[in-house]
Parts: C-alpha cells; sequence; structure tokens
C-alpha cells in the first residue's frame, strides 16, 4: 500500500480564496483524522470519522473550516475563506478500527501558506 | 476532555548520553500511550507504545514506562545518535471519544 496520500503537498493563497485540501486514507482503514500542526499549538485534532461519518469535529477552529468523506477512500478539508492565521501543516491520519487503539498513520502533510 | 502535557519543550543532549522525555495526562480513561518521532519536513511516524495493562516496553535503545496512579510516561532514549534528533510527541488514546490527543513536542538536538 502506499500509505496516506494527500494532496496538495504545498499551497500558496492569498487571504480570502478557498483551499481545499485532500486526503487518501490507506485501503480498509475506517478511521480518518485531521490534525493541524503549527509551531505554536503542536498537533490539533480537527475533526475525525468513522466509517466515513463525522464523530467530533469539535476541533474545527470556526465555521470556515468544513470537512468531508463522502466514500472510504477520500477525504477533503475546505477553509473558505483563508486567512493568514490558517498557515499550517495539515495531516491526515488514519487507522484500521477506531475502537481499538494502535498506531496513526500519518500523510505526509500539506504545507498551507494564506498571504 | 483528555489533556497531554509534555515537558521539555527542547532537549540537547551529547551524543551517547542518555534523554528522557515526559508526559502527563489528565483523563483515566485514557489506555493506550503511543510515542511518534518526526524528522524536520516530514510526516510523524510511530516509534513505540504502551497500552495500561503494562508498565514498562523496550525496544533496542528506546523505552517507555507508564505510571498510571501518577498519570504519567515517559520516553527513554539511550545511548543517543545524531540520527535520533528530531520533534518527538507523546500521545493518549482516549477510550470514550477515541481521540487521539498529543502533546505540545519536544525538540531533541543530539550534539555529536
Amino acid at each position: 500500500d502506499a500509505g496516506v496520500i494527500q494532496s496538495p503537498r504545498h499551497e500558496v493563497t492569498e487571504m480570502g480564496q478557498e483551499v481545499t485540501l485532500r486526503c487518501k486514507p490507506i485501503s480498509g482503514h475506517n478511521s480518518l483524522f485531521w490534525y493541524r500542526q503549527t509551531m505554536m499549538r503542536g498537533l490539533e485534532l480537527l475533526i475525525y470519522f468513522n466509517n466515513n461519518v463525522p464523530i467530533d469535529d469539535s476541533g474545527m477552529p470556526e465555521d470556515r473550516f468544513s470537512a468531508k468523506m463522502p466514500n472510504a477512500s477520500f477525504s477533503t478539508l475546505k477553509i473558505q475563506p483563508s486567512e493568514p492565521r490558517d498557515s499550517a501543516v495539515y495531516f491526515c491520519a488514519s487507522n484500521p478500527d477506531i475502537g481499538i487503539p494502535g498506531e496513526l498513520f500519518f500523510g505526509e502533510g500539506s504545507r498551507l501558506t494564506v498571504l | 476532555g483528555e489533556n497531554v502535557e509534555q515537558h521539555p519543550s527542547t532537549l540537547s543532549v551529547q551524543e551517547g548520553d542518555s534523554a528522557v522525555i515526559k508526559c502527563t495526562y489528565s483523563d483515566s480513561a485514557s489506555n493506550y500511550f503511543p510515542w511518534y518521532k518526526q524528522e524536520l519536513g516530514k510526516r510523524p511516524q510511530l516509534i513505540i507504545d504502551i497500552r495500561s495493562n503494562v508498565g514498562e516496553k523496550k525496544d533496542q535503545r528506546i523505552a517507555v514506562t507508564l505510571n498510571k496512579t501518577a498519570k504519567h510516561f515517559s520516553l527513554h532514549i539511550t545511548e543517543t545518535q545524531p540520527e535520533d534528533s528530531a520533534v518527538y510527541f507523546c500521545a493518549a488514546w482516549d477510550s470514550g471519544t477515541y481521540k487521539y490527543i498529543f502533546g505540545t513536542g519536544t525538540r531533541l538536538k543530539v550534539l555529536a
């Protein structure tokens, strides 16, 4: 398996623009997590899914952020409109079974810069 | 909800010395504690983990200890090498919410 695949790897955009980050989890994994990483706040859990259903989105910073998982092999994180303070690395991670604790497999991350 | 605190934020050691990173957690429902290593510009990767029914686990130069009563766990790296230089994150898995909550990270620098 190629692992968790994220795109784009780098995104530079201007304030106010819409940003869409994409993630393909490892095949057969039923849970998916979106994290945001900054120097100041470390790894923050934004939202997670189980069997394509959002379980907890309490970490989503505000209404400008939304996430979907239309099927088992694809998830998106959307920011609209984007702001400079959204600049961060966004990681997607998957796990075989949400109810059994184990390794989180992270993607390479999407580095977002909002000017 | 679960809160994980990690110390120190930065740590410098001489090559060959040991390094210890400590974490505390707040929720007694947490029962799984992984440690991740993140090299510069790379993704976090699991290096060792421990479950609440075990007090200590070792894998070559890396060991983790868990004190459930005190709600703290530690990562021990012996005979450090330059390639151990990275940011290390502890985490706790909350069995009630299924969340993995991460500490703020420790930047370890091994000086040659």
